[in-house]
């Protein structure tokens, strides 16, 4: 099956760039996904990205996928409070849910 | 988005008793849960896929007979583990999908975290 790797804790201080990386051995994944978890509360889908893309970019999220190295990124502009939470990488076709492999998650922790 | 709730949030149990933990779609009809398990330091691992109705699809390695669902109406998916064991112990949360997100994403509940002592 496939191997999902992140790293498992990052700390950044307000108003900093947060990179969150992630590494993936199976390449026919359709779609890959990023997920935030906050305390107490289910993953909540943050972005997509579809495995033929190089970047996406939505507000302070930005998406990048290097297919070749099997990489991919999520980086968060001008860190807040608010983004401290998991943060989990996942692959699998459209629709959510079925047959989505995950990565171990990484704590984002945003400190003054 | 959709909401999905899951209940109990953290339970603990004593070793060889069983446990129930509800996944409820509260404001869309799921015709198909999924149930993961995250052990520390670990991926989610998707457990079965549980279709209203019908008998769940249980992922390799996962046993059925210990891990009973069911998936008996469009809002309310069920994961009895059985005669649980401290190496079950671990961090089970599900998702659904249906309704008008039958085509776009997943929606998932807040997780559960069993401890088997």
């Amino acid at each position: 099956g496939e191997d999902v790797e992140q790293s498992l804790f990052l700390s950044v201080r307000e108003g900093d760039s947060s990179v969150i990386n992630c590494t993936y051995t199976d390449s026919s994944s359709t779609y890959l996904y990023w997920y935030k978890q906050e305390p107490g509360a289910g993953l909540q889908l943050l972005t997509y990205i579809f495995s033929n893309m190089d970047m996406k970019q939505d507000q302070r999220l930005t998406v990048l996928l290097n297919k070749k190295d099997k990489h991919l990124s999520l980086r968060i502009a001008d860190t807040q409070t608010g983004d401290s939470a998991i943060y989990f990488c996942a692959g699998g076709p459209w629709g959510g849910g079925n047959k989505l492999t995950f990565g171990t998650g990484t704590q984002l922790k945003v400190e003054l | 988005g959709a909401v999905v709730s899951q209940h109990p949030s953290r339970v603990i149990c004593k070793s060889g008793t069983s446990v129930k933990i509800e996944c409820r779609s509260l404001d869309f009809q799921a015709t198909t849960m999924f149930w993961y398990r995250q052990f520390p330091k670990q991926s989610l691992m998707l457990m079965a896929t549980s279709n209203e109705g019908s008998k769940a699809t249980y992922e390799q390695g996962v046993e059925k007979d210990k891990f009973l669902i069911n998936h008996a109406s469009l809002t309310l998916s069920t994961l009895t583990v059985t005669s649980a064991h401290p190496e079950d112990s671990s961090f089970y949360i599900c998702s659904a999908l249906g309704g008008a997100y039958m085509n776009t994403e997943a929606f998932f509940g807040q997780g559960t975290r069993l401890t088997v002592v």
